[in-house]
């Protein structure tokens, strides 16, 4: 069963603008971690943050901002003022304690194309 | 050094050849992740390797075969290939703690084309 999901498969957006994308997990685990990677047209996955399940403060880093929240099983992700290589392919993963090897689940990702 | 290297970054080869991906990292990390990855889908997760052992192989056919000589390195040797194996093959490298799952780090991928 799919753990994770990111229920937009694409998003354009006109830079400047902002976009948020939307990242819903599943689990039974009361430990758990969650992490978002950028994935540009070159290839390599990057990892942008991680989350565990006992730290729900949101983050903000530069434009980029996190909103977690457990009571709707939720962390979405924010790009504010977007910018033309801000355009990648967006995965949200969870990875549960239960796992000792830190095997990570992969939503299907979000496809974010900023145009000038 | 938060690398992690991948050689080569593309490969054709045909359904007879033997080839193998290289991945090094030295960021000192104990676990090291091979993933499979098709166009417009997320990483699969093919093999785990946590202090040089293989713990998980995610019922990879024996035509991939993982191997770790020392704890930098991972390789994946590849032989009698298919055409549907035609992917971005992705290293990953985390540190390894009880009961928690560090980020994992990636390389940029071997383009794998199969003919």
């Amino acid at each position: 069963a799919q753990k994770v999901t990111q229920a937009q498969t694409e998003i354009s957006v006109v830079e400047k603008e902002d976009v948020t994308l939307d990242c819903v997990y599943e689990t039974r685990d009361t430990t758990y971690y969650l992490f978002w990677y950028k994935q540009p047209p070159s290839g390599e996955l990057v990892f942008l943050i991680r989350r565990n399940s006992f730290d729900e403060q949101n983050e903000i880093s530069g434009r980029y901002s996190w909103n977690f929240q457990k009571s709707t099983s939720s962390f979405n992700f924010t790009i504010t003022a977007s910018q033309v290589v801000d355009s990648a392919v967006y995965f949200c993963a969870l990875s549960e304690a239960a796992d000792s090897w830190g095997k990570l689940q992969f939503g299907a990702g979000t496809q974010v194309v900023v145009t000038p | 050094d938060t690398e992690v290297t991948q050689t080569p970054k593309h490969l054709v080869m045909g359904m007879t050849n033997k080839k193998s991906l290289k991945c090094e990292q030295h960021m000192g990390h104990r676990a090291m992740y091979w993933y499979k990855q098709k166009a417009k889908k997320p990483p699969e997760l093919m093999f785990v390797y946590s202090y040089e052992k293989l713990s998980i192989n995610e019922s990879v056919p024996s035509r991939f075969s993982p191997e770790c000589p020392n704890s930098s390195l991972l390789n994946l040797h590849l032989h009698a290939l298919q055409p549907e194996d035609s992917a971005l093959y992705l290293c990953a490298s985390s540190g390894l703690r009880q009961g928690a799952s560090d980020e994992q780090f990636f390389g940029p991928g071997t383009r794998l084309t199969v003919l």
